[in-house]
């Protein structure tokens, strides 16, 4: 079964910092799919970026980075000079084909880690 | 380009008593999948809706069971509420159904059965 964990619960930055929230995942298949999302205090789940299990290149998004290694099966995301409009829930989330076959799949996510940013 | 949208925001029930959440996908989306989030974690899938049929479930009991209209739209229902139902339920479509396709959510629907 997939399984998603993001062992930091909870992270307090000083704004300017940059900040690591680590991301480890279980799976069988050898085609996934990893995603992040941000869930600011209005609650809706905002999408930041998608991943498939072929492409270990990272990626740079402005001030967001992503770490991606199938070698230790991780999916770290990195916040650089941290602000205070990034103060949020973050979740990791995988997701694969079902063995049902059905060509559905679930979106399987990570318990989440709350970043504060103190200004 | 309108986003995902459900409705209500707020719902307050009693134990017992039955409940219909409704979703309407983002522009031009055909999928629809639920989730159930408690307060302090993550999403927990509910189930899926593509062409009107249920095509994946997670682990939930009946009493949780939905609808996707041939607009798209999709209702939740939920008969027989616990208190451990109250928790953010959130809407989510998608582009088909491969594991692939980006789901982009709705703002939730914050349930309470006291």
């Amino acid at each position: 079964a997939q399984k998603v964990t993001q062992a930091q619960t909870e992270i307090s930055v000083v704004e300017k910092e940059d900040v690591t929230l680590d991301c480890v995942y279980e799976t069988r298949d050898t085609t996934y799919y990893l995603f992040w999302y941000k869930q600011p205090p209005s609650g809706e789940l905002v999408f930041l970026i998608r991943r498939n299990s072929f492409d270990e290149q990272n990626e740079i998004s402005g001030r967001y980075s992503w770490n991606f290694q199938k070698s230790t099966s991780s999916f770290n995301f990195t916040i650089t000079a941290s602000q205070v409009v990034d103060s949020a829930v973050y979740f990791c989330a995988l997701s694969e084909s079902p063995y049902s076959g059905a060509g559905s799949y679930q979106l399987t996510f990570g318990k989440g880690t709350k970043l504060s940013v103190i200004p | 380009d309108a986003g995902v949208t459900q409705s209500p925001t707020h719902l307050i029930k009693t134990r017992g008593q039955q409940v219909t959440l409704r979703c309407s996908p983002k522009s031009g989306h055909d999928t629809v999948s639920w989730y159930q989030q408690a307060l302090g974690q993550g999403p927990q899938f509910i189930f899926q809706y593509y062409e009107e049929e249920e095509r994946q479930r997670g682990n939930f009991p009946d009493r949780f069971s939905g609808h996707q209209f041939p607009n798209y739209s999709s209702e939740l229902n939920v008969n027989a509420l616990l208190l451990g139902d109250s928790a953010l339920y959130l809407c989510a479509s998608s582009l088909g159904t491969g594991p692939m396709e980006t789901q982009y959510f709705g703002p939730g629907t914050r349930l309470l059965v006291l």
